[in-house]
């Protein structure tokens, strides 16, 4: 079955302006969660949705923001791009219950956005 | 609250040789699972191996094995007859609950190269 579609695979903007990632479950899954890689805080999870909502949020700036359509398909958004933005954005799908986290969450192969 | 710590940043192995990258967490969760994830330079996180707190044995896959000791809390990665295409990022990595769902706690992670 397909694996965890991201797009698009790599984004460059300017600073102010804002950013919309694209993230493709693997079909079934009802679970999207977002993270952003950085060399420096390494991997942070950024939010995540379940079946429409979201159940979870780290510790991001309100400029962060998802959403997640009725087929699971999910988006992130940023609004008004920092130099510090810059960063791999991944995108895990899984069935989002219970003992089915014990097989782990799929990634897709993100999206490098750099801010300039 | 939760925390993983891999301690070491970089690592090296000759191809056909055995390593052991070392990983060590603290979670409040009463049961829970550990994994191992693989970043290659395709940017994808794969899981490679998975633990269950609860389960004593330890998990192998293929040439890959963990060696978890609970009491400790310690889970770290043996790979055995290393091979180039071992070459990449990894992180341990173990799901947290809160606020109603799971997100992944990772390590900083530890860069594997594997010398031909």
């Amino acid at each position: 079955k397909a694996g965890v579609t991201q797009t698009p695979r790599y984004l460059i903007k300017t600073r102010g302006q804002q950013v919309t990632l694209s993230c493709s479950p693997i079909s079934g899954h009802r679970s999207v969660s977002w993270y952003q890689q950085t060399p420096g805080q390494g991997l942070q999870f950024l939010f995540e949705y379940f079946s429409e909502t979201q159940r979870n949020k780290g510790n991001f700036p309100g400029r962060f923001s998802g959403r997640q359509f009725s087929n699971s398909r999910s988006e992130m958004n940023v609004s008004t791009l920092e130099l510090g933005d810059s960063a791999l954005y991944l995108c895990a799908s899984s069935s989002g219950q219970g003992p089915a986290l014990s097989y782990g969450y799929t990634f897709g192969s993100g999206t490098r956005l750099t801010v300039v | 609250a939760q925390t993983v710590t891999q301690s070491q940043p970089e690592m090296s192995v000759q191809e056909a040789e055995t390593v052991t990258l070392s990983c060590t967490y603290d979670t409040s969760e009463s049961n829970y699972y550990l994994f191992w994830y693989k970043q290659p330079p395709s940017r994808q996180m794969i899981l490679v191996i998975r633990q269950e707190a609860y389960k004593q044995q330890n998990a192998t896959e293929n040439r890959f094995s963990v060696n978890f000791q609970k009491a400790a809390k310690s889970f770290s990665l043996k790979i055995s007859d290393s091979q180039l295409g071992d070459t990449a990022m990894y992180f341990c990595a173990s799901p947290y609950s809160g606020a109603g769902s799971y997100q992944l706690t990772f390590g900083k992670g530890t860069k594997l190269s594997v010398i031909p």
